[in-house]
């Protein structure tokens, strides 16, 4: 069965600093997505960024990018200049990519990142 | 945008009664999730949903059901709430092969 850790319970990083929360997962498959996902405060679930382990080239979107070692099963997110709003839990998740899957999440415990103005 | 909705942000409800949380999606997305987080234990699965009528048990399916009598409309019964069904729940969908969104969350309070 596949294991998602999240070994940083809470994090904290200075405003405009850049800051990388850690996730490692354990899985015999080959093919899967990863996922970051953030939860503000009192706020609703949604995604920061996506990777295909079939893809070599780390995601990035915005000042969000990810170090994925697939040989390592590592994923970690960089955070780069980090705002007031970046202050939330996030959460790493693997999902498995073959035919028939039906979309189940395999979630982390969670980091709760605090950005000091 | 995907948009997932659920019918409450807050509930307050007393032991033994019947809840129903209701989850609606309107992108056409085969599967839907319901789960449940706590402080300290993340997310954990309680059901899910691959295609009308079909559910499958998460990791925590006691003391509840679901029901998916439309694609859009996925809904949680707790028949019969417990104290310690206090919780957030959260509601999910997703297509056979794109990533999952989240709705807003029911904060659920049993007495």
């Amino acid at each position: 069965a596949q294991t998602v850790t999240q070994s940083q319970p809470e994090m904290s990083v200075q405003e405009a600093e850049t800051v990388t929360l850690s996730c490692t997962y354990d899985t015999s498959e080959s093919d899967y997505y990863l996922f970051w996902y953030k939860q503000p405060p009192s706020r609703q679930m949604i995604l920061v960024i996506r990777q295909e382990a079939y893809k070599q080239q780390n995601a990035t979107e915005n000042r969000f990018s990810v170090n994925f070692q697939k040989a390592a099963k590592s994923f970690s997110l960089k955070i780069s200049d980090s705002q007031l709003g970046d202050a939330a839990m996030y959460f790493c998740a693997y999902r498995t990519y073959g035919s028939g899957n039906t979309g189940k999440l395999i979630f982390g415990q969670g980091t709760t990142l605090q950005v000091k103005p | 945008d995907v948009k997932v909705t659920q019918s409450s942000r807050y509930l307050v409800k007393r032991t033994g009664e019947k809840v129903f949380l209701e989850c609606v999606q309107d992108m056409d997305h085969e599967n839907m999730f319901w789960y449940r987080q706590d402080p300290g234990l993340g997310l954990r699965l309680i059901y899910f949903s691959y295609d009308v009528k079909m559910k499958e048990k998460g990791d925590i399916p006691e003391g509840y059901s679901v029901s998916r009598e439309k694609k859009e409309r996925f809904s949680l019964i707790l028949e019969s709430a417990s104290t310690n069904q206090t919780s957030m729940y959260l509601c999910a969908s997703s297509g056979r092969r794109s990533t999952q969104y989240f709705g807003p969350g029911t904060r659920l309070t049993v007495l």
